[in-house]
């Protein structure tokens, strides 16, 4: 099946600091990316949709310079958080779509824990 | 624009007692709707989708939906459920294609021995 891998799954970095999280879909081609950002014991919070190829489309009230997403590749997407805060730990996941002869889904990854000290 | 909700944050059930978890959801226009569940620190995992055809949906552990759109719920249930059914639980509706999937704020399942 439909296989999203997400690195690193957790990380720790000073404040201050810069995060690359990446998310490959490995046995399909994701033309589109979604990256959540999830609090303890609360839902996902939907934070951008990553097109490939084109600028990611941010949800109102998430910082497009704060969270950098890159979508170089059908296959590639990456979520950097710059200038990390204390405030910004938290879990984040990303999913891709897919839609292959007639069936379609969003596949998950599993996610990446980030804490900033 | 689309939303979702999940009543019950919390559900307490004994060994081998049957479940249903709650979801509504409004939309304007025809939806996809998914269930998914969430074991601590780690991603998602599909349990069963609504795409169109039979309302009534079957996914894995032994889980099924059905779909009503007149009441535009989606509840999850399960005849029996075991202590490794204790996870989150995330009703989302998506309005397909490329669309982003919304989510309910989840429905902890505890399961009582």
């Amino acid at each position: 099946g439909a296989v999203v891998s997400q690195h690193p799954s957790w990380v720790i970095c000073k404040s201050g600091t810069s995060v690359k999280i990446e998310c490959r879909s490995l046995d399909f081609q994701a033309t589109t990316m979604f990256w959540y950002r999830q609090f303890p014991k609360q839902s996902l919070m939907l934070m951008a949709t990553s097109n490939e190829g084109s600028k990611a489309t941010y949800e109102q009230g998430v910082e497009k310079d704060k969270f950098l997403i890159n979508h170089a590749s059908l296959t590639l997407s990456t979520l950097t958080v710059t200038s990390a805060h204390p405030e910004d730990s938290s879990f984040y996941i990303c999913s891709a779509t897919l839609a292959v002869a007639g069936n379609y889904g969003y596949t998950f990854g599993s996610g990446t824990r980030l804490t900033v000290v | 624009a689309q939303s979702v909700t999940q009543l019950d944050s919390q559900v307490p059930v004994f060994e081998e007692a049957p479940v249903e978890l709650r979801c509504n959801y409004s939309s304007s226009v025809s939806v996809y709707l998914f269930w998914y569940v969430q074991y601590p620190n780690q991603g998602l995992q599909l349990l069963l989708k609504y795409l169109s055809g039979s309302t009534l949906v079957k996914g894995i552990n032994g889980f099924e939906a059905e779909f009503n759109k007149s009441q535009t719920s989606f509840h999850l249930r399960k005849p029996s459920v075991h202590i490794s059914d204790t996870a989150e639980y995330f009703c989302a509706v998506s309005e397909g294609g490329n669309e982003k999937l919304t989510f309910g704020t989840g429905t902890r399942l505890t399961i009582i021995p």
